[in-house]
């Protein structure tokens, strides 16, 4: 079955700083992969989508995610951090098969900013 | 513009008392879902429709229901509020017609059961 690891609960990072958060799926053939951005008390917006072509994908607010078919990764990258991007932060998956177009959520990483 | 919309975005409410959920989108999308989400938490599905009078359960069991009687409106009901009903509800939609599998999500309703 198709699942979704973020490895990381919480993470903290200086502002101006640079930012990973790491994402890890299970699925044997290539997926689509989203990166979704909840403020607190809000809904879900969606930051950017893999789903095939050039493996390093940009999104919105200067995000940008590498695919890596080698390492099940689908890393969350930015290169200077700033206060408003303190949020939690989803990996999804697609759902293939029974429950298909669904998708799959991590966990989710928490991240806080510093000053 | 079109959007997702969830009404209201707070609710406290006592035991026992029956509530409904509402959750509408204008982008003509057929596929609607239920999120359910403890604060800081995963989300979990709850309910899925593919269309008009089509529902389905989802990951996590709930005695909410659902119906979807018009494309666009896809309430969630409560017959009788209990304290392990408090959590946040997400509603989102996406277009199963074309490929990107992208979700639209409302803004939530975070629900209080004393």
């Amino acid at each position: 079955a198709q699942s979704v690891t973020q490895p990381d609960i919480h993470i903290t990072v200086s502002e101006g700083a640079s930012l990973e958060l790491r994402c890890n799926y299970s699925y044997g053939a290539t997926p689509y992969l989203f990166w979704y951005v909840q403020s607190p008390g809000q809904g879900l917006q969606l930051l950017l989508k893999y789903f095939s072509g050039d493996t390093l994908v940009q999104g919105i607010k200067g995000f940008e995610a590498e695919f890596k078919r080698s390492q099940s990764s689908f890393n969350l990258r930015k290169p200077s951090v700033h206060w408003s991007d303190a949020a939690e932060y989803f990996c999804a998956v697609v759902i293939y098969g029974g429950s298909q177009g669904n998708l799959i959520f991590g966990k989710g990483t928490k991240l806080s900013v510093k000053p | 513009e079109a959007d997702i919309y969830q009404t209201p975005r707070y609710l406290v409410i006592g035991t026992g008392k029956k509530i409904t959920l509402e959750c509408s989108q204008t982008m003509g999308h057929d596929k609607m879902y239920w999120y359910q989400q403890d604060p800081g938490m995963e989300l979990h599905l709850i309910h899925y429709s593919y269309g008009v009078n089509s529902t389905e359960k989802g990951d996590l069991s709930s005695e909410s229901t659902v119906s979807r009687i018009r494309t666009e409106h896809f309430p969630l009901t409560l017959e009788s509020a209990r304290p392990s009903h408090t959590s946040q509800y997400l509603c989102a939609s996406s277009d199963s017609q074309g490929s990107s599998y992208e979700q639209y999500f409302g803004p939530g309703t975070r629900l209080t059961v004393t």
